[in-house]
């Protein structure tokens, strides 16, 4: 079964500190793994996604995310945070069976907040 | 290129009341997906299907039914609505590919309150 935990549903950082929003995942075969961010009210729109090979994935909005095996985890990173960065930000694993569809199962969300 | 697009953006039932949700993407994606957003309970996934004709039950499909009768569209019913449906929607939709690191595409989500 496919699974992601996302630590902390609420972070705040200060404008110009790191952000580091962490997510682990459960996966029985080799993992596909996302990080979407939601503005408010709106839709889901992809940050960035991991492929087999590079283990550090740049994303759009200088985030980027490194996929660690040995620890089963996907944190997303950003050195700088911008006001313009609060947001809701789901990690995501899909499913690697494909007879299933496809199927993304979801994180529950972090909310960052951004401190002037 | 509208990518995907939910209909209507905001609804308010009364309880047993009944309605549709249409869900149409242009990317002449195989797999659609129907989800609702709760607080602190993330995206669930309620429906889904893999290609024209065909849909399956996701981890939440109690009370919620649906059809893809065309390729594009995805239609998600509410036949007698509850309180307990109050949620936002979204539907996504991906392509079928042999490369699974393949991102699914979002609407703007559709806000249901039922009272």
């Amino acid at each position: 079964a496919q699974s992601v935990t996302q630590l902390g549903s609420h972070v705040s950082v200060s404008e110009g500190a790191l952000v580091l929003l962490r997510c682990n995942y459960s996966s029985s075969v080799p993992p596909y793994l996302f990080w979407y961010v939601q503005y408010p009210n709106q839709g889901l729109q992809l940050l960035l996604k991991y492929t087999t090979g590079a283990t550090l994935v740049k994303g759009i909005n200088g985030f980027e995310a490194e996929f660690k095996k040995s620890e089963t985890s996907f944190h997303l990173t950003k050195p700088s945070a911008h006001m313009s960065d609060a947001a809701e930000y789901f990690c995501a694993v899909k499913s690697a069976h494909r007879g299933t569809g496809n199927q993304f199962y979801f994180g529950t969300g972090t909310s960052l907040t951004v401190i002037p | 290129n509208a990518g995907v697009t939910q209909t209507p953006k905001f609804r308010v039932l009364k309880t047993g009341q009944s309605m549709t949700l249409l869900c149409a993407q242009d990317m002449n994606h195989e797999y659609m997906y129907w989800y609702r957003q709760d607080p602190g309970m993330g995206l669930r996934l309620i429906h889904y299907s893999v290609g024209e004709g065909t849909t399956a039950k996701g981890e939440v499909p109690d009370g919620y039914n649906v059809s893809r009768l065309k390729k594009q569209n995805f239609l998600l019913g509410l036949e007698s609505a509850a309180p307990s449906q109050t949620s936002v929607y979204f539907c996504a939709s991906s392509y079928r590919t042999d490369l699974m690191n393949t991102e699914a595409f979002f609407g703007q989500g559709t806000r249901l309150t039922v009272v």
